[in-house]
């Protein structure tokens, strides 16, 4: 079993539609929660990081993290063709210095005009 | 502001050939890192280095060497390139991870490798 599930998708959705994003957990160790979108042909990039159960919002994005039931989720409103990318969760566990990250697979996301 | 740039962007090479992946960064991170990326398989961490002078192994380190130039610049080698190396490699680095404190990476936009 991986550390850290995500769906692969891909997901298809209308312009404007609300999109959520998931990704599951199994180690219980993990501090830090991080999403990334990669578009194609490009690196990741730092879309949301939060540390802490509950929800954090930055324009259209929301990054929610359920630490009991050990599951991220991101959620976007307002969907935008723009947003068509592959999202990855990250979860970083911390141990006197030195730090390990673990990515989900991501998903794959298309929204249509 | 460029980030982390990563050199060449693109390679073709032949079975048994070597060649080395540039990074550099540009933001006074401490940690730098070596990642690996083919469907299905998400990033695996191929190696890393915490600090200037100082390197180790990742998830799947065999079959490649690094080093850690100065402080903005971390090289990837491979000495006898093999098919299964073929990928699309990323570098990333971040700030020191303090006592409690987790530090997310910042990456390049990778190296497209193709081993015949």
């Amino acid at each position: 079993q991986k550390e850290v599930e995500q769906d692969p998708g891909p997901l298809s959705v209308p312009e404007g539609a609300i999109v959520s994003l998931n990704c599951t957990y199994s180690n219980s160790a993990f501090q830090y929660f991080m999403w990334y979108r990669q578009y194609s042909r490009k690196g990741p990039e730092l879309l949301m990081y939060t540390y802490s159960s509950g929800n954090k919002e930055d324009g259209r994005f929301t990054a929610q993290v359920d630490k009991s039931s050990k599951y991220i989720s991101l959620f976007i409103r307002d969907s935008q063709p723009s947003d068509s990318a592959t999202y990855l969760c990250a979860m970083i566990l911390n141990s006197g210095g030195y730090q390990k990250v673990t990515f989900g697979t991501g998903t794959k996301l298309q929204v249509i005009p | 502001n460029a980030g982390v740039t990563q050199t060449p962007k693109f390679q073709v090479l032949k079975t048994g050939q070597s060649m080395t992946l540039q990074c550099a960064q540009d933001m006074n991170h401490n940690s730098m890192y070596w990642y690996r990326q083919d469907p299905g398989m998400g990033l695996r961490l191929i190696y890393y280095s915490a600090s200037e002078g100082t390197t180790d192994k990742g998830e799947v380190p065999n079959g490649y060497n690094v080093s850690r130039l100065n402080k903005r610049e971390f090289s990837l080698r491979l000495e006898s390139a093999a098919p299964s190396q073929t990928s699309v490699y990323f570098c990333a680095s971040s700030s020191s991870p303090g006592q409690g404190a987790g530090q997310p990476q910042h990456f390049g936009d990778g190296t497209r490798l193709s081993i015949l």
